[in-house]
């Protein structure tokens, strides 16, 4: 099936602790997004890469890192994780820089305790 | 700054009834605009994209929102809602390289 795909679907840790999520689109897509959606549903860009290169970071806590090891690939990386860092993490990807629409990930729930 | 306002933050409606879900936006230039829907534990997915050709667009689902300029709106409409159009919906502008998104309408349809 052609999608942006995410794993893991959900994530369990403690504070402190270091994850990783991962995203892969097979739309031939030029460029990939991670979102934020928060308990009360609002998204929010963080980041965008085009073509591997980083676009838009929007005021993200350098504990975030994203990495980009291909167009199709857009991973993101957190260091010691605090509670409020629990949402909803969405990637997406679109065939352009600045196109849309988005192809949105079916998100990963990450749960801080 | 481009930012779009969602008006209602839940709306109820009877199965059968109609759907209106409003949008407003605010753009220093011709905007492109989206509606996007929200099933639980599930990704965004496109319903609708409004770019300036035809003021009134139509989607999936039986869906369709009107552009209206004077007013700064983009309202999504349905003339019968059905158990399965019950989710989040997410009206959405382009801003600078990237999507700016309302603060959601959470849609709750009753049998």
């Amino acid at each position: 099936d052609t999608a942006v795909s995410q794993t893991p679907k959900y994530l369990v840790t403690q504070m402190g602790n270091d994850k990783s999520i991962k995203c892969e689109q097979n739309l031939g897509h030029d460029t990939m997004y991670w979102y934020k959606q928060d308990s009360k549903k609002f998204l929010k860009i963080m980041f965008s890469y085009n073509n591997k290169e980083l676009i838009i970071n929007e005021t993200v806590p350098n504990r975030f890192s994203p990495k980009s090891p291909d167009k199709a690939h857009l991973n993101l990386h957190i260091n010691s994780l605090e509670l409020g860092d629990s949402a909803v993490y969405f990637c997406a990807s679109s065939q352009k820089q600045g196109a849309t629409p988005l192809h949105f990930g079916n998100g990963t729930r990450l749960t801080v305790t | 700054a481009q930012s779009v306002t969602q008006l209602d933050s839940h709306v109820s409606v009877s199965e059968g009834t109609p759907v209106l879900l409003r949008c407003n936006y605010s753009s220093s230039y011709s905007p492109s605009l989206f509606w996007y829907v929200q099933h639980p534990n599930k990704g965004l997915q496109l319903l609708l994209k409004y770019t300036s050709a035809a003021t009134l667009v139509k989607g999936i689902n039986g869906f369709e929102a009107e552009f209206k300029k004077s007013e700064t709106s983009f309202h999504l409409t349905k003339p019968s809602a059905h158990m399965s159009d019950a989710a989040e919906y997410f009206c959405a502008l382009v801003g600078f390289q990237k999507l700016v998104f309302g603060t959601g309408t959470r849609l709750l349809v009753s049998p």
